[in-house]
């Protein structure tokens, strides 16, 4: 069975730092991987994917995750958070075609940032 | 333009009456879903619909039914609510399985 996990359910940064939420995944065939963005009463917003090739990933708003196979990681970062950035971040990876190519879904990561 | 949409945004109603959610998305994907966002933000697949055919159903209770009339369309109706259907119901679509998925805004359904 496939399964993620967020590591830190809420992370606080200050504006201007460094922006890191942690995502390990398991699965036992090659994943699909993604990350998600929830601004509040909001529907989730595609970040970035990860399909095949290139393993660091660039994605909307300036976040970048790397696919680490060896690690069973796909974590996000960006350089410079900024205060539009405060959201709940969410991994996902995507269920075998047989099952309908569901998401499975981290518990999510709430960002905040400070000023 | 709205790529996925859903309609109503917001529903409150009483336990034990039946209501229904449309979805609709203008993306010409061929696969839907209709996920569930728990109190604690948890996000859990229910249906997944394949050119109108449901391929998904993951131990939904049966007073939960999707229903596709064409494949840009998946509505979910909900017979005899219950305080535990309280949550946020988010419809999405993918071009196909695997791909990635675009959601809707939400429905947040509050049951009194």
């Amino acid at each position: 069975a496939q399964s993620v996990t967020q590591l830190g359910s809420h992370v606080s940064v200050s504006e201007g730092a460094l922006v890191l939420l942690r995502c390990n995944y398991s699965s036992s065939v090659p994943p699909y991987l993604f990350w998600y963005v929830q601004y509040p009463n909001q529907g989730l917003q595609l970040l970035l994917k990860y399909t095949t090739g290139a393993t660091l990933v660039k994605g909307i708003n300036g976040f970048e995750a790397e696919f680490k196979k060896s690690e069973t990681s796909f974590h996000l970062t960006k350089p410079s958070a900024h205060m539009s950035d405060a959201a709940e971040y969410f991994c996902a990876v995507s269920g075998h075609y047989n099952q309908g190519g569901k998401l499975i879904f981290g518990q999510g990561t709430e960002l905040s940032v400070k000023p | 333009d709205t790529a996925v949409s859903q309609t109503p945004k917001y529903l409150v109603t009483q336990m034990g009456n039946d209501k229904s959610i449309k979805c609709e998305q203008n993306l010409g994907h061929d696969t839907m879903y209709w996920y569930k966002q728990d109190s604690k933000k948890f996000l859990k697949i229910m249906f997944s619909y394949n050119n109108k055919e449901l391929i998904i159903n993951e131990t939904v209770p049966n007073r939960f039914s999707p229903k596709s009339p064409d494949k840009a369309h998946l509505n979910l109706h909900i017979n005899s609510l219950e305080l535990g259907d309280s949550a946020v119901y988010f419809c999405a679509s993918s071009q196909a399985r695997g791909y990635e998925q675009y959601f809707g805004p939400g429905t947040r359904l509050t049951v009194t």
